[in-house]
Formats: structure tokens, C-alpha cells, sequence
């Protein structure tokens, strides 16, 4: 069976300080990853997503940057951080037609920037 | 622009029936989707709809109308374990998921 797993689940970083969030996809291959930022009381926002290997593509203009080393790990990333950048993210990844649209989430990171 | 509506927050009595409403205007239509999230937690999905009519699925069901960009999910003999938030998500033409705000389901014994 497939399974997706992010980490770390919670963090608090000062402001200015580098990101790395990271999320691995087992049981399948070829899959399309997401990183998407949830704030509270709006809907979810996608950041990035990948279709292959090296392949990013960025939806909205920001601090943060995503690569595909491996075709099962997908990492978000931060070289610093703003206090707007606080945010439950979530990795998430679909099959790669959409006949069915699922999406299949990781656990969320929690991301405090003070 | 796109847009998908629902509303912010619901009350329902256990073991009653609950339907949470979603609106949605975007540039095409390839589906429509109910995801559940409590809170701290990852959605997780409940729903595809991308025919229009009713689909059942146990304690839950998902209703859509195309032409008037309508769907609702229709919830039955309440448990307090179905207190959470309702995401509605259409995929649009270009087969990017549009996702609501989410409405928030409280559930009173």
C-alpha cells in the first residue's frame, strides 16, 4: 500500500533562518507531488507542484523554493524565513492522470516563525 | 477569477442529519471533491462527483449540479467523531484543484 510521511511535524524558527521540509512517497512511482500552505479560516494554497524528477512548478511568488531530488521525495525549502511564512504545510501526492483527482495527504508540518 | 464558497461553520445535533453546501464558479469543471479534516490533521478524502446526481457512500452522500455549480454533502445519523471541517475542491480545466475555506462542523450531544 502506498504511504506519504513529512517531517517534522512541528517547528518554531526565528525569523531569517532557513527551512527544510521534508516528504517521501512509498508504494508507488512516477507520482505527482504537492506542497500546500493552509492558513487558518481560508482554503488550501497550492505552493508547488512536480510531475517528475527535477521537474518544479511554482504557483505563487515567495520565500520558498521546492526541488525533486528523488522521484518519491519532494522538500520544501527556505534560505529565510518571514513571519508570514507561518502555516500548517501539507505534502500530498495524486497518481499521475487525473481519473480520480485523489489526493493523498502527509501528516502536516506546523510552522512557527517568531 | 475562481471561487468556491461554503460556509464557515455548521452546528448539528448527534444523530441528526447535517448538509453542508458549496457554490463554485471556475474556468472549467473535471470534478468536484469533499475532503474531511479535524483539526490539526490531514484531509482525507470522501468524495468525487463529476457527473451530476446523488452518490452515496454509507453515513455520507454528495450531490451535484453542473449548471448551477452546486454540491452539497449530505451527512446522516451524526456521530461526534464527524465534528470537523468540510473541505469542498473543484478541478478545473487545467486540472488544478480550486480548494473553499472549509466549514467547520460542531457537533453537540
Amino acid at each position: 500500500s502506498q504511504t506519504i510521511h513529512q517531517w517534522p511535524a512541528t517547528l518554531v524558527q526565528p525569523v531569517g533562518s532557513p527551512l527544510s521540509l521534508e516528504c517521501t512517497v512509498e508504494g508507488t512511482s512516477n507520482p505527482n507531488l504537492y506542497w500546500y500552505r493552509q492558513a487558518a479560516g481560508r482554503g488550501l494554497q497550492l505552493l508547488f507542484y512536480s510531475v517528475g524528477i527535477g521537474q518544479i512548478s511554482s504557483e505563487v511568488p515567495q520565500n520558498l523554493s521546492a526541488s525533486r531530488p528523488q522521484d518519491r521525495q519532494f522538500i520544501l525549502s527556505s534560505k529565510k524565513l518571514l513571519l508570514s511564512d507561518s502555516g500548517f504545510y501539507l505534502c500530498a501526492w495524486s497518481v499521475a492522470d487525473w481519473n480520480t483527482g485523489e489526493l493523498f495527504f502527509g501528516e502536516g508540518s506546523r510552522l512557527t516563525v517568531l | 477569477g475562481q471561487n468556491i464558497d461554503q460556509p464557515t461553520e455548521m452546528t448539528a445535533t448527534e444523530g441528526a442529519i447535517v448538509q453542508i453546501n458549496c457554490t463554485y464558479q471556475t474556468s472549467g469543471f473535471n470534478g468536484l471533491f469533499w475532503y474531511q479534516q479535524h483539526a490539526g490533521e490531514a484531509p482525507t478524502f470522501l468524495s468525487y462527483n463529476v457527473l451530476d446526481g446523488l452518490e452515496e457512500k454509507g453515513r455520507f452522500s454528495s450531490f451535484l449540479s453542473r449548471s448551477k455549480g452546486y454540491s452539497y454533502l449530505l451527512l446522516k445519523e451524526l456521530q461526534m467523531k464527524d465534528s470537523a471541517s468540510y473541505l469542498c475542491a473543484v478541478l478545473d480545466s487545467n486540472y488544478q484543484l480550486i480548494w473553499g475555506a472549509g466549514t467547520k462542523l460542531i457537533i453537540k450531544p
